[in-house]
């Protein structure tokens, strides 16, 4: 009965192949989020859609694109992987109403070769 | 979103109660305090948020001085799964809804 779920949970590859995370939330909310955690374990906003409309994009490489097909649903696809793109991401999701929480998932841990 | 400063590490005995102190002395009238924790390899977890009125719930009390400058998260009876990273973040509603993680404070529970 998974919240917030993330696919896959371990993502291994080598430098310069592309790959995308996928983000799914069956509570309902129309907002979704990603954020990075580095291995100094600072965790940092990189998007967020509201009804699949991009709200935030913070100073991130073009070669990161969300996609959002629905509002359930908050993908992350990434070209030329570099080995600075290591790191836990996370998929968040909140409703737009004046204090909202964000909910997050278990994350996705990207190792570049 | 004004920033916090919290302690970057604690120790607490199970079964006794955790305090954890934030910092905000920046926060202005329309933001909220936040905190979330993040146990172990998992993603970060909501437990309490608040204005300017104490607040409470079943994992946690949140305690807010008047002149809004800081705040106390209280773990009432502290347990070896509450040892986790405990962030303390103030928000507007209007700052286009992102959460700014800081260092925060990493609680250990010891038997």
């Amino acid at each position: 009965d998974t919240a917030v779920s993330q696919t896959p949970k371990y993502l291994v590859t080598q430098m310069g192949n592309d790959k995308s995370i996928k983000c799914e939330q069956n509570l309902g909310h129309d907002t979704m989020y990603w954020y990075k955690q580095d291995s100094k374990k600072f965790l940092k906003i990189m998007f967020s859609y509201n009804n699949k409309e991009l709200i935030i994009n913070e100073t991130v490489p073009n070669r990161f694109s969300p996609k959002s097909p629905d509002k359930a649903h908050l993908n992350l696809h990434i070209n030329s992987l570099e080995l600075g793109d290591s790191a836990v991401y996370f998929c968040a999701s909140s409703q737009r109403t004046s204090g909202e929480t964000q909910y997050f998932g278990p994350g996705t841990r990207l190792l570049v070769l | 979103d004004a920033k916090t400063t919290q302690p970057p590490s604690m120790d607490c005995a199970e079964g006794r109660a955790a305090n954890l102190p934030c910092n905000h002395s920046t926060i202005s009238g329309n933001e909220y305090v936040y905190w979330y924790r993040q146990i172990h390899s998992q993603g970060p977890q909501y437990i309490i948020h608040g204005l300017k009125n104490n607040e409470t719930n079943e994992m946690a009390s949140l305690i807010i001085t008047e002149d809004r400058k800081s705040s106390t998260l209280i773990l009432p009876h502290a347990t070896l799964r509450d040892t986790a990273v405990y962030y303390c973040i103030v928000r507007s509603g209007a700052a286009g809804n992102k959460l700014t993680f800081g260092g925060g404070t990493r609680v250990l529970v010891k038997p």
